[in-house]
């Protein structure tokens, strides 16, 4: 299968700086990247839907300030952590799938451990 | 408001025997059904995939079945192996499956040999 890559895998982070983490499609063209977060004994939620070269769509209740992210090529999507308090502390995992392809086609990262102290 | 849930946070079974995963969900609107499998530090991979319009789909040891009047599906695995151990995330998606994907919160399948 096609392989998504994420960057860094875990960090840790003090309150109010900003945190910024990597996407990559690494054997296929993603037009669409999708960030999701997990908290603990809580399911995926998507955040925030993003075609490359377009603004991303962010889901009710995400701030599109706070959460910025950026799909500017067709093998990368970032997402930066804006001014960081403990309650970002989360699990955040990108998915990617390529032009026309349906759900079952998407392709997930590892994810990324985000810790703010 | 979970409109995809898998009440059971884990399940043990014996290699060989049946593994029979649950999910329920409450939004009339989804008309598309996967199932999805993830290691420790890895990303959720796709395992399987019903559309509403089926009420059963096979692949191999894994059979996923739909009942859409009780809004309720189910992965079987038959025979289980160790290396189905993992996290499997239900999920349910509109529009044929191309639109964004509602995800439970998994259950956790261990096999004992």
């Amino acid at each position: 299968g096609a392989v998504v890559s994420q960057h860094p895998s875990r960090v840790i982070c003090k309150s109010g700086t900003s945190v910024k983490i990597e996407c990559r499609s690494l054997d296929f063209q993603a037009t669409t990247m999708f960030w999701y977060r997990q908290f603990p004994k809580q399911s995926l939620m998507l955040m925030a839907t993003s075609n490359e070269g377009s603004k991303a769509t962010y889901e009710q209740g995400v701030e599109k300030d706070k959460f910025l992210i950026n799909h500017a090529s067709l093998t990368l999507s970032t997402l930066t952590v804006t001014s960081a308090h403990p309650e970002d502390s989360s699990f955040y995992i990108c998915s990617a799938r390529g032009p026309g392809q349906g759900s079952y086609e998407q392709y997930f990262g590892p994810g990324t451990r985000l810790t703010v102290t | 408001d979970q409109q995809v849930k898998q009440n059971s946070p884990s399940l043990s079974v014996q290699e060989g025997r049946i593994s029979i995963l649950n999910c329920d969900y409450t939004n009339s609107m989804f008309d598309y059904f996967l199932w999805y499998k993830k290691y420790p530090a890895e990303g959720p991979t796709f395992l399987i995939s019903i559309s509403s319009i089926k009420d059963k789909n096979e692949d191999g040891r894994f059979t996923v079945f739909l009942n859409k009047s009780a809004k309720h599906l189910s992965l079987h695995i038959v025979p289980s192996q160790p290396g189905d151990s993992a996290v499997y995330f239900c999920a349910a998606s509109f529009g044929g499956g191309y639109q964004k994907v509602t995800f439970g919160i998994g259950t956790k399948l261990q096999v004992i040999p």
